[in-house]
């Protein structure tokens, strides 16, 4: 049972223009949500994240929404370059004391010049 | 500041044999975590600790121990390493606390098991 979805497994997108990841969540005691960043042979690195009592957080050309009525979040990324290109994952947490991270499957953005 | 290190960054292992990989942070960070990364199945949670002397199960512990006798230190113990343990390892730690919820993650272990 997926708790943290990230439907599409790939994502190509030109120079400049907006790259929209998704991610959908099933368990409603999740409250805080975070994007990483992964490049070929790194570990993740944070990129955005949001907390529950948002539906908005940005960051320079970062955006993550956040629609906890379906469950879902998105990233948006304004204006697409090259170096976004990489591996975004999400990953949800709650509050409940278990201080655990549940990871989405992973979206390859690639930015074309 | 070196952050989160790994240590071996690559390493093969016949099934059966043993190996031990070593985390260390030194952000004076609380709870450390161990996951590993798997094509189409992206990060799973292994095991993990909220402070010296403490651990407790992820998602996928079976065939896995952990020890966090220091602070700075998360090791990870395979004791019989099996072909399905292929994988990429990654080691995080964080501060503990709400509002402090962001992961640093060290740069992976590659471990193939033949």
């Amino acid at each position: 049972d997926q708790q943290v979805k990230q439907n599409s497994p790939s994502l190509s997108v030109q120079e400049g223009r907006i790259s929209i990841l998704n991610c959908d969540y099933t368990n409603s005691m999740f409250d805080y949500f975070l994007w990483y960043k992964k490049y070929p042979a790194e570990g993740p690195t944070f990129l955005i994240s949001i907390s529950s009592i948002k539906d908005k957080n940005e960051d320079g050309r970062f955006t993550v929404f956040l629609n906890k009525s379906a469950k879902h979040l998105s990233l948006h990324i304004v204006p697409s370059q090259p170096g976004d290109s990489a591996v975004y994952f999400c990953a949800a947490s709650d509050s409940s004391g278990t201080y655990k991270y549940i990871f989405g499957t992973g979206t390859r953005l690639k930015v074309l010049a | 500041n070196a952050g989160v290190t790994q240590t071996p960054k690559f390493r093969v292992l016949k099934t059966g044999q043993s190996m031990t990989l070593l985390c260390a942070q030194d952000m004076n960070h609380e709870y450390m975590y161990w996951y590993r990364q798997d094509p189409g199945m992206g990060l799973r949670l292994i095991h993990y600790s909220v402070g010296e002397g403490t651990t407790a199960k992820g998602e996928v512990p079976d065939g896995y121990n952990v020890s966090r006798l220091k602070k700075q230190n998360f090791l990870l113990g395979l004791e019989s390493a099996a072909p399905s343990q292929t994988s990429v390892y990654f080691c995080a730690s964080r501060l503990a606390g709400v509002g402090s919820d962001t992961q640093y993650f060290g740069p992976g272990t590659r471990l193939t098991v033949l």
